[in-house]
């Protein structure tokens, strides 16, 4: 079946280092790809999102990066700080009436003092 | 800013109990959505929702599963006789376009059965 799924389950990073979560889909009529932040005890939060027809995309010390090539999604994350501690879910949608979206798991981010 | 409300937040209930939980989209949003987190797994999709039917459902969305919009404002998921593995947290979602890849999602509602 298809799938979208992350590399690794933990990543511990120094504050101020730049951080960078992978993932791998393998449905490759998906429109767009999101990354969302979810912290303890909340829901899922929208961080930045790529469309299919894009290779990079800048937010706010937020970059993702889309290799379609080899169906690989990145979110870069400059100048870590304690509060971008959470866990990371990459997810991707195709649009339309198939409009769910499909998580994968999730991979937690340490941020060391 | 707007956001998505859930309620209640935490719902403990016996086996074979009825559920409901309910959720309050944002007031402009049309496409409405329900998702479940077991504890350390990934977000499941459970089913979406428009103009008062439901859009699609996933193979997790049984008959002991149903969804109501019953006025203008409020979003439910009923569990009809609950099972130990529904246990999880239950997201509410909702979206102001058709594509649904702007989701924005509620605090969620966990859901322990004994």
């Amino acid at each position: 079946g298809e799938s979208v799924g992350l590399h690794l389950p933990t990543l511990s990073v120094q504050e101020g280092d730049n951080s960078i979560i992978n993932c791998a889909y393998s449905n490759s009529a998906s429109d767009y790809f999101i990354w969302y932040k979810q912290e303890s005890g909340k829901g899922p939060q929208f961080i930045i999102d790529i469309r299919s027809n894009m290779d990079k995309r800048q937010g706010q010390r937020v970059t993702v990066l889309l290799n379609k090539t080899v169906k690989h999604l990145s979110l870069q994350i400059a100048a870590t700080q304690p509060g971008d501690s959470a866990v990371y879910f990459c997810a991707e949608i195709s649009t339309g009436a198939n409009s769910k979206l499909t998580f994968g798991k999730g991979i937690t981010l340490s941020v060391r003092p | 800013e707007p956001e998505v409300t859930q309620t209640p937040s935490h719902q403990v209930t016996q086996m074979g109990q009825e559920v409901i939980l309910r959720c309050v989209p944002i007031s402009n949003h049309l496409y409405f959505y329900w998702y479940r987190q077991i504890l350390g797994q990934k977000v499941e999709f459970l089913v979406s929702f428009y103009n008062n039917e439901i859009s699609e459902k996933s193979e997790i969305f049984d008959d002991q599963f149903s969804v109501e919009r019953p006025d203008g404002s409020n979003f439910t998921l009923k569990i009809r006789s609950t099972k130990l593995e529904d246990s999880a947290m239950y997201f509410c979602a909702s979206s102001p376009n058709s594509g649904g890849y702007e989701q924005f999602f509620g605090p969620g509602t966990r859901l322990t059965v004994l």
